[in-house]
Order: structure tokens, then sequence, then C-alpha cells
């Protein structure tokens, strides 16, 4: 089974749709994070949820929006999609947040967006 | 001053020599360190972490870390093709949100 389970795996749509991704952990993690990795490989992070709540919103458009119905699920919903959009998103989880010892993030195999 | 900086490269060493990546940070209260491997087109795999100053081994890679000089590298020996890759340097910072910050990545090149 995958940890870290995300999809769609691929997604080609044209500018102004909206799309979701899904994202599920089975590792009994309590935190969750949607990172964006562009066409230059930087990947930087979107959120970050712990036990459902949003603990992490970095300086990202409102047409995404997250969604955590429970702490093994987190789903990116974007709205009115651009071509800037266009990138790969992986979905993440770690034990909990914080930088101690051994909280080891995990990710997921990534959602390649393309907005044609 | 980005967060987290590495030489994008490609650093092309041939097989079976030591390659050497390095890494440098500018929140100086930052405890965790981490290097993720990506091949392309797939997603990061931890590596290797490290919290305390000094070396810290794992078969053939070897993790240093320098917080006085905020610098960590990743060394790995007897390179194989299979290691060509891109190497993330990544750090939680002093926040305590648990955000991990990446480098742009070094792209290694191993060559038989």
């Amino acid at each position: 089974d995958t940890a870290v389970s995300q999809t769609p795996k691929y997604l080609v749509t044209q500018m102004g749709n909206d799309k979701s991704i899904k994202c599920e952990q089975n590792l009994g993690h309590d935190t969750m994070y949607w990172y964006k990795q562009d066409s230059k490989k930087f990947l930087k992070i979107m959120f970050s949820y712990n036990n459902k709540e949003l603990i992490i919103n970095e300086t990202v458009p409102n047409r995404f929006s997250p969604k955590s119905p429970d702490k093994a699920h987190l789903n990116l919903h974007i709205n009115s999609l651009e071509l800037g959009d266009s990138a790969v998103y992986f979905c993440a989880s770690s034990q909990d947040f914080g930088g101690r010892v051994g909280n080891t993030i995990y990710f997921g195999e990534g959602s390649w967006l393309t907005v044609v | 001053q980005k967060e987290v900086e590495q030489n994008s490269g490609p650093l092309s060493v041939p097989e079976g020599a030591i390659a050497s990546l390095n890494c440098t940070y500018s929140d100086r209260g930052s405890q965790s360190f981490f290097w993720y491997r990506q091949y392309s087109g797939k997603s990061p795999e931890l590596i290797m972490f490290i919290y305390s100053n000094g070396d810290k081994e794992d078969g053939r890679f070897t993790a240093q870390l320098n917080k006085a000089s905020q610098y960590v590298s990743l060394l790995i020996r007897d390179s194989q093709p299979s290691d060509s890759a891109t190497y993330l340097c990544a750090v939680i910072g002093s926040s305590n949100t648990g955000k991990l910050i990446f480098g742009q990545g070094t792209t290694l090149q191993v060559k038989p």
C-alpha cells in the first residue's frame, strides 16, 4: 500500500476550469502538507494542516483552497485555473508539525497539472 | 538571500568517485536538516536527516552539519550511475511549524 497517495497523477485542463486533487495517507500521521514544484524544480510549501487545523498558509492565491475532512485526508481545490498553475503538486505527511527530532516528512507521488 | 541555497549543477563525477553536495541556510535557529533524492519524474525520497553538529553516516552516504557556519553537506562514496538524480537539501527553520524549506537542488550525474 502506498503510504501517501494522491489522485489524479496527471491532469490536463483548460484555463478557467476548476479542479481538485485528492490526498490520503495511511501512516497515522497528524500533519499533512501540499507542496508545489515548478518548472525549475523548486519545491515550495503551500499549506500545512495538523489534525484538520490549518497551520501554514503561505502566500498562495486564494483560488487555491485546501480542505481536510479528517487527519488522513487533505484535498486541494483550485478555482479558475491559470497557465501559471501548471506544476507538479506533491502531498506529504509527517507524524506532527514542528522540527523535533524524527519528524520526517514523506511525500506522495505527485500530481502533474497542465493548464492549456 | 535565499533561505536554503544549493549549487544547481550539474555536478558530474566518474563512477566510483566521491560526490560532494553542499548546502547553506540562512536561519541560524534551524534545528533539523534533511537530504532528499529526486529522480526525474518521481517524488522526493528521504536519504538522510541530521540534527547535531558533525558527521552522520549511513552506508555510502555521509551527512555533515556545521551550525556555526550554517552549512550542511552530503557525501556519496563509491558513486554509482544509479545515484544520478537531483539532491534536495531541506531545512526546518526556527518557527517550529514544521515548514520544510527546500533548496533548488543539485543535479548529480555519475558517468560510467
